[in-house]
């Protein structure tokens, strides 16, 4: 069974930093490109970043770019979020999800974690 | 343009279909996908390469995506499909992008 677990979430102050996790297991995570999503407290999806298989392509949100780095080891069937400068406006539940891989470049997101909530506030 | 609307609400009596649309500037040349979110919980594909149905969602859910508009439609429209719907497609200069989301009300 595919399973994706978030953790890492927390109260944090603005200027803050966080690292976020996401443990996969029930396949081979070595192949698949990751993605992070977040949701606002009442608002829609917001798509974060991505990171191939192997770490070659990393892409990011023009809202979160500079602030956020994303990384990943195979070998330990993980995947990490590191946040920095937090801002109010960063408070989300975020969620790691799988890219199906069905289309190069364009993720499909096929399995989702439960999320794990951020909250930036002094 | 790297944005994608969707109307904020859909209602629709059980039994009938459901249209969710998804606008956005060449929506038609790229891939739309579809989640279902369902209060409390993650995300759920429903749709994916604009006409393609994830395994083990019902054949009551289809897809199309032509000129600026993808639609998500719903045949037979159950109680058991109520929840948020969201069109997604990737830009190659910005990344990943959602539709705003629409509440699907079956009533």
């Amino acid at each position: 069974e595919v399973q994706l677990v978030e953790s890492g979430g927390g109260l944090v102050k603005p200027g803050g930093s966080l690292r976020l996790s996401c443990a996969a297991s029930g396949f081979t995570f070595s192949t698949y490109s990751i993605n992070w999503v977040r949701q606002a407290p009442g608002k829609g999806l917001e798509w974060v970043s991505c990171i191939s298989s192997s770490s070659s392509f990393i892409k990011f949100s023009d809202s979160v770019k500079g602030r956020f780095t994303i990384s990943r080891d195979n070998a330990k069937n993980s995947l990490y979020l590191h946040m920095s400068s937090l801002r109010a406006e960063d408070t989300a539940v975020y969620y790691c999800a799988r890219d199906l891989g069905v289309v190069a470049g364009q993720p499909v997101l096929d399995f989702w974690g439960q999320g794990t909530q951020v909250t930036v506030s002094s | 343009s790297h944005e994608l609307t969707q109307p904020p609400s859909v209602s629709v009596s059980p039994g009938q279909t459901a249209s969710i649309t998804c606008s956005g500037g060449k929506l038609g040349d790229k891939y739309a996908c579809w989640y279902q979110q369902k209060p409390g919980q993650s995300p759920v594909l429903v749709m994916y390469q604009n006409t393609k149905r994830p395994s083990g969602i019902p054949e009551r859910f289809s897809g199309s995506n032509s000129g600026n508009t993808a639609t998500l439609t719903i045949s037979g429209t159950q109680a058991m499909d109520e929840a948020d719907y969201y069109c997604q497609a990737w830009d190659s200069s910005t990344g990943g992008v959602f539709g705003g989301g629409t509440k699907l009300t079956v009533l």
